[in-house]
């Protein structure tokens, strides 16, 4: 299947500081991406989609000034958590859709602790 | 009523079992039907992937959908203990629309 690579696999950080997150698609060209966060022994929820050369589409509650998307290439997107506080420290996800299957593959996720 | 509804279990079985997990969908505009294994702390991994009604096998697995009733289900023959993990379903309308899972089904297969 389809690989999504996303870095780092752990960060700590301290209270104030900011944390970007990576998500690549591999070997195929990703027009979407979708950002998501899960707390423990609960499912995934959707934070962002993000679209190659346009602005990101966020869920209702996600502030948009926090969670900063960036999609400048088909392959590369990316999360900034800004001036992250410790009620941010979360599991985030990336996945990305391989338009011609409409397959939906994960990135391996994030693990941000926030000091 | 939600999009998607999967039981949350969590549930236990012993190896060699076969297992069965099932959602329910409410919008008939969903066309891709895909379920999704999750280990602790891990993304999760596609394993099966369908658009049209019936069977789909690939090794232990087999994936179920009927549109007509609005079910997926997705079965696992001789479970295994590494089969441990949670279990989501997800469907998808398509066009870079928005994917939507159940909320996932943790199974546990005890050796």
């Amino acid at each position: 299947g389809a690989v999504v690579s996303q870095h780092p696999s752990r960060v700590i950080c301290k209270s104030g500081t900011s944390v970007k997150i990576e998500c690549r698609s591999l070997d195929f060209q990703a027009t979407t991406m979708f950002w998501y966060r899960q707390f423990p022994k609960q499912s995934l929820m959707l934070m962002a989609t993000s679209n190659e050369g346009s602005k990101a589409t966020y869920e209702q509650g996600v502030e948009k000034d926090k969670f900063l998307i960036n999609h400048a290439s088909l392959t590369l997107s990316t999360l900034t958590v800004t001036s992250a506080h410790p009620e941010d420290s979360s599991f985030y996800i990336c996945s990305a859709i391989d338009s011609p299957n409409e397959k939906l593959f994960f990135g391996s996720g994030t693990q941000l602790s926030v000091l | 009523q939600k999009e998607v509804e999967q039981d949350p279990g969590p549930l236990s079985v012993p190896e060699g079992a076969i297992v069965s997990l099932n959602c329910t969908y409410s919008n008939s505009a969903f066309q891709y039907f895909m379920w999704y294994r999750q280990y602790s702390r891990k993304g999760p991994e596609l394993l099966m992937y369908t658009y049209s009604s019936g069977n789909k096998e690939d090794g232990r697995f087999t994936a179920q959908v009927d549109k007509s009733s609005k079910y997926i289900s997705l079965f696992i023959r001789d479970s295994q203990p590494s089969d441990s993990a949670t279990y989501l379903c997800a469907i998808y309308s398509g066009g870079y629309q928005k994917v939507t899972f159940g909320i996932g089904t943790k199974l546990q297969v005890i050796p």
